[in-house]
């Protein structure tokens, strides 16, 4: 089955700076990339995915890079708030021809400060 | 679009007896929809697969007798752990995903229900 490896566990930035997480990821089968925002007491929520047919995405402060040959995958986090302390979840999955998807694999998690 | 709703979002309960969570979708249908345990600070860990009008399917390690998965409409899903017992506390979480082609967002989770079993 598919693993999802995430790095690192804890991350504490300057408000202003930018955060960086990166994950790896073992089945190549996978094509979905998405990238969840936890908040304390909270379910995850999606800020941003992307797909295998492309290397780049980007919205506002937020873009992710996807290195198919390598299997990696990163969220890059700009000019970060106080607000976007949490805990941020990589995942892979895999699309199934009917349009659906496969069940996610969850990396392990970053818990994110940004410091005021 | 692609609303998830889950309650309770926080229950206590005694040891021994069951408890039900719910999980619909608001705003669209979902044939397959999907529980998720959490233990503080770690990551999310499928429980199983809920099927609309068939049977769950479980992942290993988790006992579908006590974890029991209904999945009666496309819109509901609900898990009742069932003779709950202190090491059944845990976060639990469900999420959806609009069914369709070409249908994109990816998943969407429902709020977490806290459950403390006393």
């Amino acid at each position: 089955g598919e693993n999802v490896e995430q790095h690192p566990s804890t991350l504490s930035v300057q408000e202003g700076d930018s955060a960086v997480i990166k994950c790896t990821y073992s089945d190549s089968a996978s094509n979905y990339f998405p990238w969840y925002k936890q908040e304390l007491g909270k379910g995850p929520q999606l800020i941003i995915d992307i797909r295998s047919n492309v290397g780049e995405k980007k919205d506002q402060r937020i873009a992710v890079t996807l290195n198919k040959t390598a299997k990696h995958f990163s969220l890059h986090i700009t000019e970060t708030q106080p607000e976007d302390s949490a805990v941020y979840f990589c995942a892979a999955s895999r699309t199934l021809n009917s349009g659906g998807y496969q069940k996610v694999t969850f990396g392990t998690g970053t818990k994110l400060q940004v410091i005021p | 679009g692609a609303v998830v709703s889950q309650h309770p979002s926080r229950v206590i309960c005694k040891s021994g007896t069951s408890v039900k969570i719910e999980c619909r979708s608001l705003d669209f249908q979902a044939t397959t929809m999907f529980w998720y345990r959490q233990f503080p600070k770690k990551s999310l860990m499928l429980m199983a697969t809920s099927n609309e009008g068939s049977k769950a399917t479980y992942e290993q390690g988790v006992e579908k007798d006590k974890f029991l998965i209904n999945h009666a409409s496309l819109t509901l899903s609900t898990l009742t752990v069932t003779s709950a017992h202190p090491e059944d506390s845990s976060f639990y979480i469900c999420s959806a995903s609009p069914r369709g082609r070409g249908r994109l967002g990816g998943y969407t989770f429902g709020s977490g229900t806290r459950l403390t079993v006393v």
